[in-house]
This record gives C-alpha cells, sequence and structure tokens, in this order.
C-alpha cells in the first residue's frame, strides 16, 4: 500500500501567520491527493482535492501544491478557527490511504 | 443538502460481530457519482479506509481487513451497512460512513461525512 507521511507532526503558529505542511508518498500518486481538516469531537472535513482545488465553501487562504510524492497544504493568514489537525489522503490506488496528521496548535 | 448518520450499538463484546448502518439523506443511494464508504479513526491516529461499494454493486475493501469485513447498500431504505467480524480491543475506534466521490472510473477524495460513532469492544 501507499503510505503517507506527513510533516511536521506539530506546528505551532500565531493567528495572521503561515502556516506550512507538507505530506510525502511512498511513491507516486500523480495529483491524486486530498487534504482535510479535523477538530476534536469532529469528522474530518474535505478542504483540497487533486492537489489544489479548493472544496465548496473553503476560504481562499488555504492552497495546496505539489505532485509526485510531494505536497504542500499552506495556510496563508492563520486565522482562530483553523486550529486542528491537518491529514492528506491519496486516491491513485487501492486501499486509500491517509496521512498520520499535522496538528497546527497555537 | 447530504447528510448521513451512523447508528449501531457502542459495545460489542470481543471475538463478536459488529454492524453499523449510515442513513443517508439529501442524496440517493443509487447516485452514480458516490460509492458508499465506511473509514474508522482509533484515538490519537489518522483515518483508516475500511472499504467502499456503488449502489450498482462494485465493492472494495482494506485488504488489512478483507476476511473480515462486509459493506451493503440497500437503495429501499436509502442506507448502507457495514459488518465486522471476529473483533478485538484493537477494533476499538470512532466508525464514519461517508461519500466517496467517484468520476471517471476512479475514486478520489471523501466529500461527505457522518458525525461518526464509537464503538467499543468489551467484555
Amino acid at each position: 500500500e501507499i503510505v503517507m507521511t506527513q510533516s511536521p507532526a506539530t506546528l505551532s503558529v500565531s493567528p495572521g501567520e503561515r502556516a506550512t505542511l507538507f505530506c510525502r508518498a511512498s511513491q507516486t500518486v500523480h495529483n491524486y491527493l486530498a487534504w482535510y481538516q479535523q477538530k476534536p469531537g469532529q469528522a474530518p472535513r474535505l478542504l483540497i482535492s487533486a492537489t489544489s482545488t479548493r472544496a465548496t465553501g473553503i476560504p481562499a487562504r488555504f492552497s495546496g501544491s505539489g505532485s509526485g510524492t510531494e505536497f504542500t497544504l499552506t495556510i496563508s493568514g492563520l486565522q482562530s478557527e483553523d486550529f486542528g489537525t491537518y491529514y492528506c489522503q491519496q486516491h491513485e490506488d487501492w486501499p486509500l490511504t491517509f496521512g498520520q496528521g499535522t496538528k497546527v496548535e497555537i | 443538502q447530504v447528510l448521513l448518520q451512523e447508528s449501531g450499538p457502542g459495545l460489542v463484546e470481543p471475538s463478536g460481530t459488529l454492524s453499523l448502518t449510515c442513513s443517508v439523506s439529501g442524496v440517493s443511494i443509487t447516485e452514480t457519482s458516490y460509492y458508499w464508504a465506511w473509514v474508522r479513526q482509533s484515538p490519537g491516529k489518522g483515518p483508516e479506509w475500511i472499504g467502499a461499494m456503488h449502489s450498482r454493486g462494485s465493492v472494495v475493501y482494506n485488504p488489512s481487513l478483507n476476511s473480515r469485513v462486509a459493506i451493503s447498500v440497500d437503495p429501499s431504505k436509502n442506507d448502507f451497512s457495514l459488518t465486522l467480524t471476529s473483533v478485538t480491543a484493537a477494533d476499538t475506534s470512532i466508525f464514519y460512513c461517508a461519500t466517496l466521490y467517484y468520476s471517471s472510473g476512479r475514486c478520489h477524495h471523501f466529500d461527505y461525512w457522518g458525525q461518526g460513532i464509537l464503538v467499543s469492544v468489551s467484555s
């Protein structure tokens, strides 16, 4: 299976700053990469699909980039509601797999 | 508005069978753009995809659970179900049902999620 590795495990950021999260795949997933945000006690929420396409209602401060095995999620001008844990997920091959997450905290 | 809601027992005995149902509203379960999926998440860990089924009958399971898992779709009730057999404490997780977007012959991302249900395996 394709193993997804996220870094860093925890990211401490102040409101208004930029946060950069990384996701690496153990083999190429081309651009078949999605990002989710999860807050405590809630289900994950789709942020970005196909590497860089924001889901409906997702603010423009969230952007995704990358291809092949290296991907980045950037949150520009972090707001208080953006704190939580972020997961990447590949949909290049079965089984679908997620990373272990990056926790964004104050 | 697409809504999904999991239901089922919150406690299952070791070696028993876990059975959950996901009630779907806002979209027909015969919608061809979706596979109907189950995902679980153990405390402090990333989500783990369990499996998914299309209303036309195609089904895919995670090989790590393949021999113990079954997913079925019921168009008459607009819901779908998960069965996991021979459970152990390691199966204790929050279980989510979700829509898995399907297009151009490929499954993609999980659009909509239920709120999740905690299932504990314990005697």
